[in-house]
């Protein structure tokens, strides 16, 4: 298994209060996300690094800001949750992009299930 | 926002049965993964294809890339309860760097 730890795994906050999410990976791949999953949504992409302070913003990023000052580290910071940023959230890595050199596999943390009220 | 519609979105069937599920978008991809995520845990990927019309077996599983690369199909023959989960398409577009999922396919198989 990839060495990929999330945490915390479940966190239960109020309306108005910041939550940090951190993804931790021992096998130096280059590529971390963060996705959120909802019922009925599959997995949509929050933001993504391509290497240490490199990031860009997903499909849904407003609400959400990342950092990553060490290859190993993705933070992923709630300035403020709401209760739609109730979810399960995923990290991913890779080590290459899919169809190029490698195998472009994503491995994926075991979630961190945040409930906001 | 560049989509994957999957279809259909719920699958119950009796083991023996065999199944297909769609994933289609407007668009073309570079390449194009299929991953299972069973319950509590994050998706686990079961193939990777990148040439139009490409078509990839894993055991009882088959999977298609369109000749266009604007859509796939996943095809289960004779379905076991093991195969029970959540299944993803999930494509990369030229020039991009992450993968847009699509919405998932959720399989159970009755035993």
């Amino acid at each position: 298994d990839a060495g990929i730890t999330q945490s915390p795994r479940h966190k239960v906050t109020e309306t108005g209060t910041p939550v940090t999410l951190r993804c931790h990976q021992t096998e130096n791949h280059r590529y971390m996300y963060w996705y959120r999953q909802d019922p009925g949504h599959g997995l949509r992409l929050i933001h993504y690094s391509y290497g240490v302070k490199d990031t860009d913003k997903g499909e849904v990023s407003d609400g959400y800001s990342v950092s990553r000052s060490k290859t190993e580290d993705f933070l992923l910071t709630l300035e403020s949750a709401t209760s739609s940023q109730t979810s399960v959230y995923f990290c991913a890595i890779s080590e290459s992009l899919a169809g190029g050199p490698g195998t472009g596999e994503l491995f994926f943390g075991e979630g961190s299930r945040l409930t906001v009220l | 926002t560049q989509l994957l519609e999957q279809s259909p979105q719920f699958l119950s069937i009796q083991e023996g049965e065999n199944l297909t599920v769609y994933c289609n978008s407007s668009s073309v991809f570079s390449s194009l993964q299929w991953y299972r995520q069973e319950p509590g845990e994050g998706p686990v990927l079961l193939v990777t294809v990148v040439t139009g019309g490409e078509v990839k077996k894993l055991k009882r599983l088959t999977f298609q890339f369109g000749d266009a690369r604007k859509d796939s199909s996943l095809h289960i023959t004779a379905a076991q309860p093991g195969d029970t989960g959540l299944y993803l398409c999930a494509g990369l577009h030229t020039g991009r760097r992450a993968l847009t999922f699509g919405s998932g396919t959720r399989l159970q198989v009755q035993p």
